[in-house]
């Protein structure tokens, strides 16, 4: 059964610090892969996803992911980290015909001054 | 205009009650989901429909039920509601040529 992992429940970055959020799949076959955000209270936004196109993925707000086959990876980053990106990030891969979601567990952003 | 929206935001009811949250889609979209986030904050999807048809069914007590009237909604009706039941559900939407889900602001249940 396809299965997200996050690695790393909470990340903490100083403002203007790289920001590394990792997941990892588990597929024989490379399936789809989206990274949410939730912020205090909200629903869902995509930031950006990944649909065997281009192994590099820009998203909104500054991110960017890389599919990585090799590794089973699908980490996201942001070069230079700013207090409003202090948010819940989800990993999530397509299973099945339905487009059913499997969500990571989650990470959690905080970014201090 | 709020493309996927929920009612009600908050519901605080007590055990054994019967309640109903409702989604509403203005997406045009024919494929609608529920999710529950519990309280660690891990997703899990509970149903789909597609076309007001079941396509999805999670491993779900039969306490809880979805009714599509028509392809914009999706309503969750929940019976004998228990404690562990207290989460936050979430209606997503998508259309059928995408592989998108936009998800709606989400339903904060509390069980006493």
């Amino acid at each position: 059964a396809q299965s997200v992992t996050q690695l790393g429940s909470h990340v903490s970055v100083s403002e203007g610090a790289l920001v590394l959020l990792r997941c990892n799949y588990s597929s024989s076959v490379p399936p789809y892969l989206f990274w949410y955000v939730q912020y205090p209270n909200q629903g869902l936004q995509l930031l950006l996803k990944y649909t065997s196109a281009a192994t590099l993925v820009k998203g909104i707000n500054g991110f960017e992911a890389e599919f990585k086959k090799s590794e089973t990876s699908f980490h996201l980053t942001k070069p230079s980290a700013h207090m409003s990106d202090a948010a819940e990030y989800f990993c999530a891969a397509f299973s099945g015909g339905y487009n059913k979601l499997i969500f990571g567990a989650g990470t959690r952003l905080a970014v201090h001054p | 205009d709020t493309a996927v929206s929920q009612t009600p935001k908050y519901l605080v009811t007590q055990m054994g009650n019967d309640k109903s949250i409702k989604c509403e889609q203005n997406l045009g979209h024919d494929t609608m989901y529920w999710y529950k986030q519990d309280s660690k904050k891990f997703l899990k999807i509970m149903f789909s429909y597609n076309n007001k048809e079941l396509i999805i069914n999670e491993t779900v007590p039969n306490r809880f039920s979805p009714k599509s009237p028509d392809k914009a909604h999706l309503n969750l009706h929940i019976n004998s509601l228990e404690l562990g039941d207290s989460a936050v559900y979430f209606c997503a939407s998508r259309s059928g040529g995408s592989d998108e889900q936009f998800f709606g602001p989400g339903t904060r249940l509390t069980v006493l």
